[in-house]
């Protein structure tokens, strides 16, 4: 099977710019997540979606939205860019192992905010 | 609030010298603890899932154990390939499918 892919993989834009990044999961995987790594804070929960839904939120401001499509695809945007939100966006999907459930990470979309 | 602490922030090791990082949680109602291995530049790579006490799992070099309050991942007689930052994350029954990531042990191994 095909991994979770990214696109972009490299983006820079400007304060005040809007971005939207893409993310296909595994072919199968209804649920989707989305973290924001930084060298400061690590790995942080943005949201997941499960079946077109959002079920679950981080704490991040609503600057940060996302969305989910039939297909199982989804897509994340940040508005009003801020100097801080320069990070690498990761995206992963869930599926079930021998055991339980398991999250899958994509490359990232590396973000740098100028 | 669940929390996730990993010790240490790095280290390093010469080439066949083992050793262990720690993985210490604070969770209500854990439903998996997973470690994952990240080189630079690249998304966390999934190593093992433990779910309840006492479980031990082993992939080639590493093995991870889970207690009720903490986890290791042992690394026997490491190699360079194996430098990298391994980052420890939980899922608890409130949270769907969402982890809640340590900082992370950034592993240097040196020939």
């Amino acid at each position: 099977k095909a991994g979770v892919t990214q696109t972009p993989r490299y983006l820079i834009k400007t304060r005040g710019q809007q971005v939207t990044l893409s993310c296909s999961p595994i072919s199968g995987h209804r649920s989707v997540s989305w973290y924001q790594q930084t060298p400061g804070q690590g790995l942080q929960f943005l949201f997941e979606y499960f079946s077109e839904t959002q079920r679950n939120k981080g704490n991040f401001p609503g600057r940060f939205s996302g969305r989910q499509f039939s297909n199982s695809r989804s897509e994340m945007n940040v508005s009003t860019l801020e100097l801080g939100d320069s990070a690498l966006y990761l995206c992963a999907s869930s599926g079930m192992l021998a055991g339980g459930e398991t999250q899958y990470f994509g490359p990232g979309t590396r973000l740098l905010v100028l | 609030e669940d929390q996730v602490t990993q010790s240490p922030e790095a280290l390093r090791l010469q080439e066949g010298e083992s050793s262990s990082l720690n993985c210490s949680y604070t969770v209500s109602g854990l439903r998996g603890l997973f470690w994952y291995r990240q080189d630079p530049g690249k998304g966390p790579e999934f190593l093992f899932t433990l779910y309840s006490a006492g479980e031990e799992k082993e992939k080639e070099r590493l093995k991870a154990t889970l207690t009720k309050k903490e986890s290791f991942l042992h690394i026997t007689a490491p190699k360079p390939e194996d430098s990298a930052t391994y980052l420890c994350a939980v899922r608890t029954n409130s949270g769907y499918s969402t982890l809640t990531f340590g900082k992370g042990t950034m592993l240097l191994v040196s020939p």
